[in-house]
């Protein structure tokens, strides 16, 4: 079936510092690929997302590269603060099972003052 | 900005029990989904709704699982007879198109089966 798969499952970076997120997906015809940041309690938030006709994408602080020859995408976060504490989500539409997003495992970022 | 709602927040039940989880979607989305995700574990997908019927379901989606959305505005899961294993957040979630699209989610419902 279609999979997921992301690292690290943990990420501890210094306030300021890069911090970079990477998944790969196992069914070629994906074409979304969503990230999404889940706070204690709440639901998963879309943050950004890339679709297969584009290599890169970016938002602020917040970019998304796919790299649909090696099957991965990866989110970097740059000038990290301690309100991107978070666990992230990346996700994959999968054309073949009814575009239902299929998500990774999460990665937790602490981000330290 | 629309925001889907979800109740209950938590609800605790015991085991056989039947559960309704309720959602409301956003106002103008067509495409409708459950999600779960057990503790500490990812999110994964229940079920798709789409014009009052099923469209995709997951293995985990058994027969103790149905949904309906009973007077167009609410859409929710039923649980029939829970078990202990479906303890878990239960996320709802909205599109406006059909496609690989944004999916808008719920805050979700915490469901804990004693």
């Amino acid at each position: 079936g279609e999979n997921v798969e992301q690292h690290p499952s943990t990420l501890s970076v210094q306030e300021g510092d890069s911090a970079v997120i990477k998944c790969t997906y196992s069914d070629s015809a994906s074409n979304y690929f969503p990230w999404y940041k889940q706070e204690l309690g709440k639901g998963p938030q879309l943050i950004i997302d890339i679709r297969s006709n584009v290599g890169e994408k970016k938002d602020q602080r917040i970019a998304v590269t796919l790299n649909k020859t090696a099957k991965h995408f990866s989110l970097h976060i740059t000038e990290t603060q301690p309100e991107d504490s978070a666990v992230y989500f990346c996700a994959a539409s999968f054309p073949n099972a009814g575009n239902m997003l299929t998500f990774g495992g999460g990665t937790r970022l602490m981000v330290k003052p | 900005e629309p925001e889907v709602t979800q109740t209950p927040s938590h609800q605790v039940t015991q085991m056989g029990q039947e559960v309704i989880l309720r959602c409301v979607p956003i106002s103008n989305h067509l495409y409708f989904y459950w999600y779960r995700q057990i503790l500490g574990q990812k999110v994964e997908f229940l079920v798709s709704f789409y014009n009052n019927e099923i469209s995709e379901k997951s293995e985990i989606f058994d027969d103790q699982f149905s949904v309906e959305r009973p007077d167009g505005s609410n859409f929710t899961l039923k649980i029939r007879s829970t078990k202990l294993e479906d303890s878990a957040m239960y996320f709802c979630a909205s599109t406006q198109f059909s496609g690989a699209n944004v999916l808008t989610f719920g805050a979700g419902s915490r469901l804990t089966v004693l």
